[in-house]
Order: structure tokens, then sequence, then C-alpha cells
């Protein structure tokens, strides 16, 4: 699926570093969404906008920013991680958060590696 | 309790061996049932939506179906390409949140 990309696919940073991941979406969608996910656990939801508008944090620490300037722009701020932070950052995109087309679509992922 | 559970975590076939994934759910009121395909490294690629019980898709070697508990995806012939783990994900009720399965690794042997 092409229509949601991120960049970068890789990254390697410092615990006193930040960066930022990029995801776009060219699916005409209203809603994105950041994931992460581990090895040997299921995806884990962090962060839903809707209409550009934040409507969960899944109590994700404050460590990670996600900003969302438009329907089809979002992003995550990174700062001061943890090693324990390292994980595949997956972005999905759907029509609408409860339109009853609600299938995501995602993108490749950054693969996040933090020493 | 996990609310979506899978099962095997891994499965092993020959080339033209078919047999089926399991995934089975807690939640009460099911809004929707996901299976997604991932290959190592990329992101989960969605392969279907069912919605209600006695439901079933097809999509080349794959075919899904669903029941009031559990949701199985056969596999029919499959090829080494098929080869991908396998995630399921459950929508509830009038919450729009995806709850995934830890997800199923699938090799398939020339």
């Amino acid at each position: 699926e092409t229509g949601v990309t991120q960049t970068p696919r890789h990254l390697v940073m410092g615990m006193t570093n930040k960066k930022s991941l990029k995801c776009e979406q060219h699916l005409g969608h209203n809603a994105m969404y950041w994931y992460k996910q581990s090895a040997k656990k299921p995806l884990e939801l962090m962060f839903v906008y809707n209409f550009k508008e934040q409507t969960e944090n899944n109590s994700v620490p404050s460590r990670f920013s996600p900003e969302c300037p438009n329907s089809s722009h979002l992003f995550l701020h990174l700062h001061t991680l943890q090693p324990e932070d390292s994980a595949l950052y997956l972005c999905a995109s759907s029509q609408e958060r409860t339109s009853g087309q609600e299938t995501q679509y995602f993108g490749p992922g950054t693969r996040l590696l933090v020493l | 309790e996990d609310q979506v559970t899978q099962s095997p975590e891994a499965l092993r076939l020959q080339e033209g061996e078919s047999s089926s994934l399991n995934c089975s759910y807690t939640v009460s009121g099911l809004r929707g049932l996901f299976w997604y395909r991932q290959d190592p490294g990329k992101g989960p690629e969605f392969l279907f939506t069912l919605y209600s019980a006695g439901e079933e898709k097809e999509k080349e070697r794959l075919k899904a179906t669903l029941t009031k508990k559990e949701s199985f995806l056969h596999i029919t012939a499959p090829k080494p390409e098929d080869s991908a783990t396998y995630l399921c994900a459950v929508q509830e009720g009038s919450n729009y949140k995806l709850t995934f399965g830890k997800g199923t690794l699938l090799t398939v042997n020339p």
C-alpha cells in the first residue's frame, strides 16, 4: 500500500537527541494514527487524530509528542528517548474514525533504535 | 486477559499444504474484525474486514470466516510468497480503536 508514506525508514538516535518522524497519506482520509510495534507484542495504539484534532492519547509518555498540521500529514516528535522505546513505529489512516469505513491503512513504518 | 488471541504463534507448511489460522476474541458487540498481512520490516497490509457471524470473504488463496467467538483464515494450496505474519484485529461497539492480536508467523517451504 503506497497510499501512506513514512520517513525516515530507519533511525538511530542517542538518548539526548531530538528527532521527528513524518507520515503522509494520499488517500483523502480524515483520521490518522500512530502505533508502536515491539517484538512479541501486539500493535499498541499511541495517538489518534480525527480532522486534525487529537482524540486519543493512550497513556503515552511525554517524550513522544504528536503533531497533525492537516489531515494529510502527521508527525511524531521524539526527545530524550529510552532504549526501551526502540521499536517499529507505524502510521495509519482511515476514512474517518466512526463512519463505518474505518479500515485502517498502514505505512511501511520507521524502525527506531535508541542507543 | 487478552481480548484477541491468535493461534498458532507460528506455522510451518509445505507448499500446497492447506491449513487455517485462528483468531479468537472476547469483546462484546463486535463492530468489525480485520485481517492484515505483514512482511518483515514492512507495515501491515489490509486483507479483509468481516462484520457479522457467517460472513466469508476470499482473496486468491485466502478465505476468511467469522463466527460469534472466532475467525479463521484458511490458506488453500499456499505458496512460498504467502509467508508472512498474519495479524487479526477487532473493533468493539462504538469504540473505533483496533485491538490487535500478536499474530501468526506463517512460513511456507518450497
